[in-house]
């Protein structure tokens, strides 16, 4: 069975920093992209960055990118989203994401039950 | 960046009665579409990919049609359970990975 427990979400301020942390089980780690997903309160899906199962090639919505940095450790099996100069609207439910292929991003089979990340002064 | 856009926003169906969800997309997308299904405080679990393939454990009451810019999701005697809000999503042209802004399905 699938399993991907998200960690790290939490209170931060304006301008800070948040590293969070998706342990992933049950799968071949390596063999699959892996994705974070958010849901700001109330509203829809936004995708927010992919990594390749090799963690060789990463890609990032415009909204995230320069700020935010996502990786893999496929030793742990484990996704890491480092989020620096964080803005109220990146507040928000991150879900870890788990792609149907190995290389590219594509949909989504299987999700993990989300980290609120609330940035807030 | 391809839009996805969902009609209605809101639908309200009544128990055993079909259910029809539409996405369009701002331009060609192939087959390269999912359908996913929240429910208040869930995660999104997937429904439907490659527009028209139910996922694993997915009741055959759902169903997905289309290619190219229009796609349906259809419900074909809705339960109870199926309270939810539907997204579609888009993996033809990336990056961005797009979504629909989401229908709300309400059981009348």
């Amino acid at each position: 069975e699938v399993q991907l427990l998200e960690s790290g979400g939490g209170l931060v301020q304006p301008g800070g920093s948040l590293r969070l942390s998706c342990a992933a089980s049950g799968f071949s780690f390596s063999s699959y992209a892996m994705s974070w997903v958010r849901q700001a309160p109330g509203k829809g899906l936004e995708w927010v960055s992919t990594i390749s199962g090799s963690g060789g090639t990463t890609y990032y919505a415009d909204s995230v990118k320069g700020r935010f940095t996502i990786s893999r450790d496929n030793s742990k099996n484990t996704l890491y989203l480092q989020m620096n100069s964080l803005r109220a609207e990146d507040t928000a439910v991150y879900y870890c994401a788990k792609d149907r292929l190995a290389a590219r991003p594509s949909y989504v089979g299987d999700w993990g039950q989300g980290t609120l990340v609330t940035v807030s002064s | 960046e391809i839009v996805m856009t969902q009609s209605p926003a809101t639908l309200s169906v009544s128990p055993g009665e079909r259910a029809t969800l539409s996405c369009r997309a701002s331009q060609s997308v192939s087959s390269n579409l999912a359908w996913y299904q929240q429910k208040p405080g869930q995660a999104p679990r997937l429904l439907i990919y490659g527009a028209s393939t139910r996922a694993t454990a997915i009741p055959a009451r759902f169903s997905g049609s289309g290619s190219g810019t229009e796609f349906t999701l259809t419900i074909s005697s809705l339960q109870s359970e199926d309270l939810a809000v539907y997204y579609c999503q888009q993996y033809n042209n990336w990056p961005p990975i797009t979504f629909g802004q989401g229908t709300r399905l309400e059981i009348k």
